[in-house]
């Protein structure tokens, strides 16, 4: 399977705890890009990287939210200090960029957090 | 304000009943128009790219339309397979930026 991979798909933490997502883009995306979604909600923007650099940062994105892409392969995506209403679900998602970039994104299934 | 809003929120239709379900947005200057359909608990896959008013897209018994305001998703009678959650999101070229901005979505329920 060649498709954008999280892990893990469900995560429940007690609230003050750190938690750490991980995104496998697929191999020849060179964008990649975090977002999360809420009940009735669509997906909103946390951040992006192209290759290893962090081009933007969401208002969402506190400082207790951490993401990195080394060697601009996987990312991960950390919350430290979680609170309730960190209870989630993180989307990643891939892109090419270039002449093939149309601008779709494939996203992976999602991590679901639930921070009791 | 909102750059995107989909309407309506729900949508429950008898299997065969078309319907349409509606994108508006207000970006400035449109770079792309996406429709994907979203199964619960997994995440978007995508569906088509629009970039000028009156270009239109098919596949299998749904139509994306867009006009410079907004841009419907057709859906021509409908299977129970059918239902999803429709999200809309746009690009625009303020900025240089490229990060898509995603509507709330119309859930679609599709009664056989």
């Amino acid at each position: 399977d060649t498709g954008v991979s999280q892990d893990p798909r469900h995560k429940i933490t007690k609230r003050g705890q750190n938690v750490t997502f991980r995104c496998d883009p697929i191999s020849e995306h060179n964008r990649l890009y975090w977002y999360r979604q809420t009940l009735g909600q669509g997906p909103e923007f946390l951040t992006y990287f192209q290759n290893e650099a962090q081009l933007e940062k969401s208002r969402l994105l506190s400082d207790r939210f951490s993401a990195e892409r080394p060697k601009g392969s996987f990312s991960t995506l950390e919350i430290q200090r979680t609170e309730q209403g960190d209870s989630a679900m993180y989307l990643c998602a891939s892109s090419p960029w270039g002449s093939s970039n149309t601008g779709e994104l494939f996203f992976g299934e999602g991590s679901r957090l639930t921070v009791l | 304000e909102d750059q995107v809003t989909q309407s309506p929120e729900a949508l429950r239709l008898q299997e065969g009943e078309s319907s349409s379900l509606n994108c508006s947005y207000t970006v400035s200057g449109l770079r792309g128009l996406f429709w994907y359909r979203q199964d619960p608990g997994k995440g978007p896959e995508f569906l088509f790219t629009l970039y000028s008013a009156g270009e239109e897209k098919e596949k299998e018994r749904l139509k994306a339309t867009l006009t410079k305001k907004e841009s419907f998703l057709h859906i021509t009678a409908p299977k129970p397979e059918d239902s999803a959650t429709y999200l809309c999101a746009v690009r625009e070229t303020s900025g240089g930026s490229y990060i898509p901005t995603f509507g709330r979505g119309t859930s679609l329920i599709v009664h056989p």
